[in-house]
């Protein structure tokens, strides 16, 4: 999980306020992915990044945007933010070049409530 | 069919039991499975994983047992210990979009000692 850090690591904001997550990796890695987990939901997808300028939208990216600033940082949004948005963020990152069978590394998540 | 359908969504086995956790899928297309395990306050981390052209694959203690003409896939963890705690999730995905897991909802795993 070091390799892979988060901040903040939890966040109460308000409805209507924008909120930034924030995701920088040491592995080197060019595959970066936002995830949120809601219980009983497992995770899901909201946007995943090949490289700085290769940005995808996951299975819920209504309401988030996000940012590749470098290899190593990638940053999610909530412009808006959202009572249903409460949920656990993980940010995770892959490495194409271990070949067909990718493991994904994830960082300690952003618990995050808004009121 | 897109889905992966897992059960239970929790399971309390004492120490030194077997603990079962299944998972369903639809979509014939998905040729890798791994599990995830998490821990509280931690990401989820790769576990074991397989691939349909297989079986069953064993490490240590842990085990997935595939049985492609069902569509199923099951982790076993033998001689279960109070460290196995955790919330464990299966997933699935298809060739080259392995990056784009399908998540199982998650198995919140409880070892009495």
């Amino acid at each position: 999980d070091a390799d892979v850090t988060q901040t903040p690591r939890n966040r109460i904001t308000k409805t209507g306020k924008r909120i930034m997550l924030e995701c920088s990796q040491t592995k080197g890695h060019d595959r970066m992915y936002w995830y949120r987990q809601d219980p009983g939901l497992g995770l899901r997808l909201i946007y995943y990044s090949f490289d700085v300028k290769d940005i995808n939208k996951g299975e819920i990216s209504d309401g988030y945007s996000v940012s590749r600033q470098a290899q190593a940082k990638f940053s999610l949004s909530l412009e808006s933010a959202i009572p249903n948005q409460t949920a656990l963020y993980f940010c995770a990152t892959s490495d194409r070049n271990t070949g067909f069978r990718e493991t994904q590394y994830f960082g300690p998540g952003t618990r995050l409530l808004v009121l | 069919q897109q889905q992966v359908k897992q059960s239970p969504q929790s399971l309390i086995v004492q120490k030194g039991g077997i603990s079962i956790i299944n998972c369903a899928y639809e979509n014939t297309a998905f040729d890798y499975f791994p599990w995830y395990q998490q821990f509280p306050g931690k990401g989820p981390a790769l576990l074991i994983a397989i691939r349909p052209d297989v079986s069953e694959k064993k490490e240590g203690r842990f085990t997935i047992s595939f049985n492609k003409s069902a569509k199923q896939f099951s982790l076993h963890i033998m001689d279960s210990q109070p460290g196995d705690s955790a919330t464990y999730f299966c997933a699935a995905s298809i060739g080259d979009s392995n990056y784009q897991l399908i998540w199982g909802a998650g198995t919140k795993l409880i070892i009495k000692p």
